[in-house]
C-alpha cells in the first residue's frame, strides 16, 4: 500500500508567480490535512478537507492561499502571487474516514518550496 | 497553542531505552495522546497513540499515567536512527498541534 505522495518534492518559484503543490493520499483514505513548516520552526496546521468539502481552514493564510480536494484527482494546495515568506516545506497527511471521533494521520515526505 | 509539553532535548545511549516524557494536564476525556518523530527534514512519521491504556507495538511503548496527565514514550533499544525529534500531541478529531518536541540525540 503507496503512502501518502506529494510532488513537487521541490519547488522554486519567482515572487508574484503562483505554486500549486499536490498531494495524493493512502488507499482509501478520504481525509487530507496540510500542513506547513517554516525554515527552522514547528509544524503548523493550515486546513483540513474532506472530498469536495473544507472542513477546517483556520490555520490558511486569509489572502493568497487556497485549497482543494476534488471528487477525483489530488488534494491541490495552491499559493497565488509567491512572496519570500512562503519558503517553506509543505506537508500533507492523509486519514482513513472517522469511526472513533479521531484516526491516525499518515504525512507524506513534503514538497520544499524555494521563493526567489 | 500546544496542550503538551516536553523537555527540549535528551540525549541517549545506543542500545539503551529511551524514555521521553510528556506533560499534558488539560487533556480532555476523549482526546488520545499520539506521538510522532521527525527525522531531519522528512515528513513526520507516526509512532504510537493511545487513550488510557498502555500501548505496544513494533517501534516503541507508550505509558500513559492513570490520571491521564503525563505520558511516557518508550524506546527500547535506541539506535543511531532515532535520532530524531518527537512530538506528543493530544487530539480529538481534526487538526494536529505541534509543540516543540523533544529533540532526542542518540549517542554511540
Amino acid at each position: 500500500n503507496a503512502g501518502v505522495m506529494q510532488n513537487p518534492r521541490h519547488l522554486v518559484r519567482r515572487r508574484g508567480q503562483e505554486a500549486r503543490l499536490r498531494c495524493s493520499p493512502m488507499k482509501g483514505h478520504s481525509h487530507v490535512y496540510w500542513y506547513r513548516q517554516l525554515p527552522e520552526e514547528g509544524l503548523k496546521f493550515m486546513v483540513y478537507l474532506q472530498k469536495e468539502n473544507i472542513i477546517d481552514e483556520s490555520g490558511m493564510p486569509k489572502e493568497r492561499f487556497s485549497a482543494e480536494f476534488p471528487k477525483e484527482g489530488p488534494s491541490i494546495l495552491r499559493i497565488q502571487q509567491v512572496v519570500r515568506g512562503d519558503s517553506a516545506a509543505y506537508f500533507c497527511a492523509s486519514s482513513p474516514p472517522k469511526r472513533e471521533g479521531t484516526e491516525t494521520q499518515y504525512f507524506g515526505p513534503g514538497t520544499r518550496l524555494l521563493v526567489l | 497553542d500546544a496542550k503538551t509539553t516536553q523537555p527540549p532535548s535528551m540525549d541517549c545511549a545506543e542500545g539503551r531505552a529511551a524514555n521521553l516524557p510528556c506533560n499534558h494536564s488539560t487533556i480532555s476525556g476523549n482526546e488520545y495522546v499520539y506521538w510522532y518523530r521527525q527525522i531531519h527534514s522528512q515528513g513526520p512519521q507516526y509512532i504510537i497513540h493511545g487513550l488510557k491504556n498502555n500501548e505496544t507495538n513494533e517501534m516503541a511503548s507508550l505509558i500513559i499515567t492513570e490520571d491521564r496527565k503525563s505520558s511516557t514514550l518508550i524506546l527500547p533499544h535506541a539506535t543511531l536512527r532515532d535520532t530524531a525529534v518527537y512530538y506528543c500531541i493530544v487530539v480529538w478529531g481534526g487538526k494536529l498541534i505541534f509543540g516543540q518536541g523533544t529533540e532526542l540525540s542518540v549517542k554511540p
